[in-house]
């Protein structure tokens, strides 16, 4: 079974400075891969997927990941964080034989001034 | 225009009761997702639907957890005997296709089970 795993379930970082949230999946067949993020009282949101094609996928608010199959991983990054950053990020992925994700436990991203 | 819906947005039962959690998908989705996330836990699938029918429920933890969407539009998660173990945040999400296209999620329903 497909599993995602998130290595640190709390990142904090000052403004301004650049960050990268871990992730690392299982899996042996084809995969879609997701990064959504879940500010404080709202619905997840997709920042960013990779499909196919160009191992660097670039997102939504300045974000963006590389997948790196060898190494079965799809780390996200920004160069520069703000404090509005500040949130839960969730990386998740899809096999193309279904269609449910398959999420990680999460890392919650702290932006301080 | 309008995003995935769910009601109600807080729901707290007691141990034994039944429940229904509603969705409304965006208009036009023909995929729509169930999922559950307990507390500093991601997402865990519960079911998918393609249309009127479950293509896949495979995450439902027991027979006390169903789920229908008659028209293939609405869709209803109903739990039987509720658990304090069942409390989480249920979550919607719908796609205009399923497989690689979005899933767009609602904010979500908050069950407490005392």
């Amino acid at each position: 079974a497909q599993s995602v795993t998130q290595l640190d379930s709390q990142v904090p970082v000052f403004e301004e400075a650049p960050v990268e949230l871990r992730c690392n999946y299982s899996s042996s067949v084809s995969v879609y891969l997701f990064w959504y993020v879940q500010y404080p009282n709202q619905g997840l949101q997709l920042l960013l997927k990779y499909l196919s094609g160009s191992t660097l996928v670039k997102g939504i608010n300045g974000f963006e990941a590389e997948f790196n199959k060898s190494q079965t991983s799809f780390h996200l990054r920004k160069p520069s964080v703000h404090i509005s950053d500040t949130a839960e990020y969730f990386c998740a992925v899809s096999d193309k034989n279904t269609d449910k994700l398959i999420f990680g436990t999460g890392t919650r991203l702290q932006v301080f001034p | 225009g309008a995003g995935v819906s769910q009601t109600p947005s807080n729901k707290v039962t007691e141990k034994g009761k039944y429940v229904e959690l509603r969705c409304d998908p965006i208009s036009g989705h023909t995929a729509l997702y169930w999922y559950r996330q307990s507390l500093g836990q991601g997402p865990e699938f519960l079911i998918y639907f393609q249309g009127t029918g479950a293509a896949d429920d495979s995450g439902l933890p027991n027979d006390r957890f169903f789920a229908v969407r008659p028209e293939g539009s609405v869709s209803t998660l109903k739990i039987q005997r509720t658990e304090r173990g069942d409390s989480a945040v249920y979550l919607c999400a719908s796609s205009s296709r399923g497989g690689a296209y979005e899933q767009f999620f609602g904010p979500g329903t908050r069950l407490t089970v005392l």
